[in-house]
């Protein structure tokens, strides 16, 4: 099955800072990239999407790429703020059905 | 639109007790996925239905965990009898289905302790 390994795992940057992180996956056949924030004690939220046939999506702030080669997909924040502080997860999703793989998140920490 | 909606949001139980955590997805979506969600990382898929059908439930612990989704609509997991373990975030979510690729939705999750 596919295999989603994330980095870092924890990762602090100064506000007005840029935040990346990264994720790799193992099944060329997954074709869809969502990222998440989760903020303590709150669920899962959407925050942007990739497909497979797009190198990379932009929304405002937040960005995110996509290298099917290397089978490797990131997360870019930029500006960052106090309030971008919260766990972030990405995920791989199968063309053979509805199954997500999750990292194991990103507790991103922004010093005021 | 309302959410993803679970219930209880939080609940306490000794060990060995049963417990029953409820689901109602976002309406129209077939896919409905139940989670465990330990501190400090990401979801672990327990079990996916495509509407009232169970097709991946490789994950779930069988011998104490069971689900059901009668009418394709709600879904309970119970968990009987619960063990120390057990003590997690359960999430649920659900998406419309499709070929794959659809946008996935959580709920709040259940908080469960187990004393």
């Amino acid at each position: 099955g596919e295999n989603v390994e994330q980095h870092p795992s924890t990762l602090s940057v100064q506000e007005g800072d840029s935040a990346v992180i990264k994720c790799t996956y193992s099944d060329s056949a997954s074709n869809y990239f969502p990222w998440y924030k989760q903020e303590l004690g709150k669920r899962p939220q959407l925050i942007i999407d990739i497909r497979s046939n797009v190198g990379e999506k932009k929304d405002q702030r937040i960005a995110v790429t996509l290298n099917k080669t290397a089978k490797h997909f990131s997360l870019h924040i930029t500006e960052t703020q106090p309030e971008d502080s919260a766990v972030y997860f990405c995920a791989a999703s199968s063309n053979t059905g509805n199954q997500f793989y999750f990292g194991t998140g990103t507790s991103l920490t922004v010093i005021p | 639109e309302a959410g993803v909606v679970q219930s209880p949001r939080y609940k306490i139980i000794e060990k060995k007790q049963p417990v029953a955590f409820w689901c109602n997805p976002i309406s129209g979506h077939n896919t409905l996925y139940w989670y465990l969600q330990n501190l400090g990382q990401g979801p672990e898929l327990l079990i996916r239905y495509e509407n009232e059908e169970a097709v991946d439930d490789s994950q779930l612990p069988k011998d104490r965990f069971s689900a059901e989704r009668l009418k394709g609509v709600d879904s309970t997991l119970k968990i009987q009898p619960a063990e120390l373990g057990d003590s997690a975030v359960y999430l649920c979510a659900s998406s419309s289905g499709g070929t794959g690729g659809e946008t996935q939705y959580f709920g709040p999750g259940t908080r469960l302790l187990v004393l």
